[in-house]
C-alpha cells in the first residue's frame, strides 16, 4: 500500500528566509506527486504536481520541488517565504495520475515578521 | 479550475442523527472523491465514483454511504453519526485531461 509521511509536523520561518518541506513516499511502482496547500478556512490547492520527466518541477506562487527517487521523496522548497505563505502544506501520491491520493499528515508553516 | 461545491459549510449534529453532505461540480468531471480530514492525519479517501454507476469504497468507508445521483452531484451520508465523525470534509473531482484532483471549499461538521 502506498504512504506519505511528511516529517515535519510545524515548521517556523522567517520572512524572507527559505522554506524546504520533507515529503517522503511508499509506493511500488513510478509515482504520481503532488504538493498542495490549504490557507486557514480554505480548500486544498494545488501548487504542483510530477508525473515523469524532469525531476525538478515549478509551481505556482514561487514553489517548486525535487523528486529523487534514490530517496524516494518529493521535497518542496521556496527561495523567500511572503507571510501569506503561511498555510498547511499536504504531499500526496496517487496510484495513477490524479487518482486514489494518498495524502502525509501535513506540515504547518509559520511565517514570522 | 474544476468548480466544486459544498453544502453546508458548517453543520453541527447530534450523536445519532443522520446527515448529508452535498457536492456539485459544474465541470463535467466524471470522477469525484469523498475525503475527511483530521489533524495530523492529513486528508483519507472514504469513497470514489469513477461515474453514475461505479461507487467504490476507500480508506475509511464504515459508517458512511454515498450517492451519485447525476455527473454533477455527489453526496455523503452518515446514517447514525458518532463524536469520532467530528471532522472536516471534502469533496474532489478528477480532471482526466490534467491528471489532478481539484477540491472544494470543505464542510466541517461537528457530533456532539
Amino acid at each position: 500500500a502506498q504512504s506519505v509521511t511528511q516529517p515535519d509536523i510545524h515548521i517556523t520561518v522567517s520572512e524572507g528566509a527559505s522554506l524546504e518541506l520533507r515529503c517522503n513516499y511508499s509506493y511500488g511502482a513510478t509515482p504520481y506527486l503532488f504538493w498542495y496547500v490549504q490557507s486557514p478556512g480554505q480548500g486544498l490547492q494545488l501548487l504542483l504536481k510530477y508525473f515523469s520527466g524532469d525531476t525538478l518541477v515549478q509551481g505556482i506562487k514561487g514553489f517548486e520541488a525535487e523528486f529523487k527517487r534514490s530517496q524516494s521523496s518529493f521535497n518542496l522548497r521556496k527561495p523567500s517565504v511572503h507571510w501569506s505563505d503561511a498555510a498547511e502544506y499536504f504531499c500526496a501520491v496517487g496510484e495513477a495520475a490524479g487518482n486514489k491520493l494518498t495524502f502525509g499528515g501535513g506540515t504547518r508553516v509559520l511565517v514570522k515578521p | 479550475d474544476a468548480d466544486v461545491t459544498q453544502t453546508p459549510r458548517n453543520r453541527i449534529t447530534k450523536t445519532g442523527k443522520r446527515i448529508m453532505l452535498e457536492c456539485s461540480q459544474t465541470k463535467g468531471h466524471d470522477r469525484m472523491y469523498w475525503y475527511r480530514q483530521d489533524p495530523g492525519l492529513g486528508l483519507r479517501l472514504i469513497y470514489y465514483s469513477f461515474d453514475v454507476k461505479d461507487i467504490n469504497k476507500g480508506e475509511i468507508s464504515d459508517g458512511y454511504s454515498v450517492s451519485r445521483q447525476a455527473q454533477a452531484k455527489f453526496s455523503l451520508s452518515l446514517e447514525s453519526a458518532i463524536p469520532n465523525q467530528t471532522a472536516l470534509y471534502f469533496c474532489a473531482t478528477r480532471d482526466g485531461a490534467r491528471e489532478t484532483q481539484y477540491f472544494g471549499p470543505g464542510t466541517r461538521l461537528l457530533v456532539l
